[in-house]
């Protein structure tokens, strides 16, 4: 069965450095999607990508993220000053024909010290 | 935005009971899902209703859903210990949105 994936499956950062989380979508799928869960929170919706752009983001999305589908394959996800708050685990998700039908990935863990 | 709210947020009960978790919502939906995720694990995708159904089966899951109350149950018949996990719902609209979950405990 097709899969989203996703690299690393944990990483820990210094403050204040940049991190890239990849994911790799379902090969036919058009939407992506980044989602967070702080540990022992909900999971929260951070951005939407469709036709190769911001098609929504949340107010969590602010200038330090940005997300790019660098060659047609991978999905990533950019903090470029990381914060101790943004430790948490990342998901990303892909779907076919919008949000019916999401496939999540079994996530990124990140840990800012 | 909107997003399924979860209640109980915690639930207790011995394997071979049955568990009904309910989720509430505020706008109108194209329809709801129920994803399930283990202790610091994925969300795994368990069952989607659309706005025109109103109750729809998958192995030991049922669903409803009531448009009209803007709510969503999920039972899960005779539970086992691998029930065990947080269990959530999402509404669509431009993109889905998570309640805060269900947490579940299936005791042997």
């Amino acid at each position: 069965e097709p899969e989203v994936t996703q690299t690393p499956s944990h990483q820990v950062t210094q403050m204040g450095q940049e991190v890239i989380l990849r994911c790799v979508p379902i090969s036919n799928h058009l939407y992506f999607y980044w989602y967070r869960q702080i540990l022992g929170q909900k999971v929260e919706f951070l951005v939407s990508f469709y036709n190769n752009e911001i098609s929504e983001k949340s107010e969590i999305f602010d200038d330090q993220f940005s997300v790019e589908r660098p060659d047609g394959s991978n999905f990533t996800l950019k903090i470029r000053s990381t914060k101790l708050e943004d430790s948490a685990m990342y998901f990303c998700a892909s779907a076919d024909r919008g949000p019916s039908g999401y496939t999540f990935g079994s996530g990124t863990r990140l840990t800012v010290v | 935005s909107q997003q399924g709210e979860e209640d109980p947020q915690a639930l207790s009960i011995q394997e071979g009971e049955n568990a009904t978790m309910n989720c509430s919502y505020k706008t109108s939906i194209n329809n709801l899902q129920w994803y399930r995720q283990n202790s610091g694990r994925g969300l795994v995708h368990l069952i989607l209703i659309r706005s025109n159904e109103r109750e729809k089966h998958s192995g030991r899951l049922r669903v409803t859903l009531d448009t009209s109350k803007k709510s969503s149950s999920l039972l899960i018949t005779a539970s086992r210990a691998a029930d065990t996990a947080s269990y959530f719902c999402a509404t669509d609209g431009s993109d889905m949105r998570f309640g805060a979950g269900t947490r579940l405990t299936v005791k042997p």
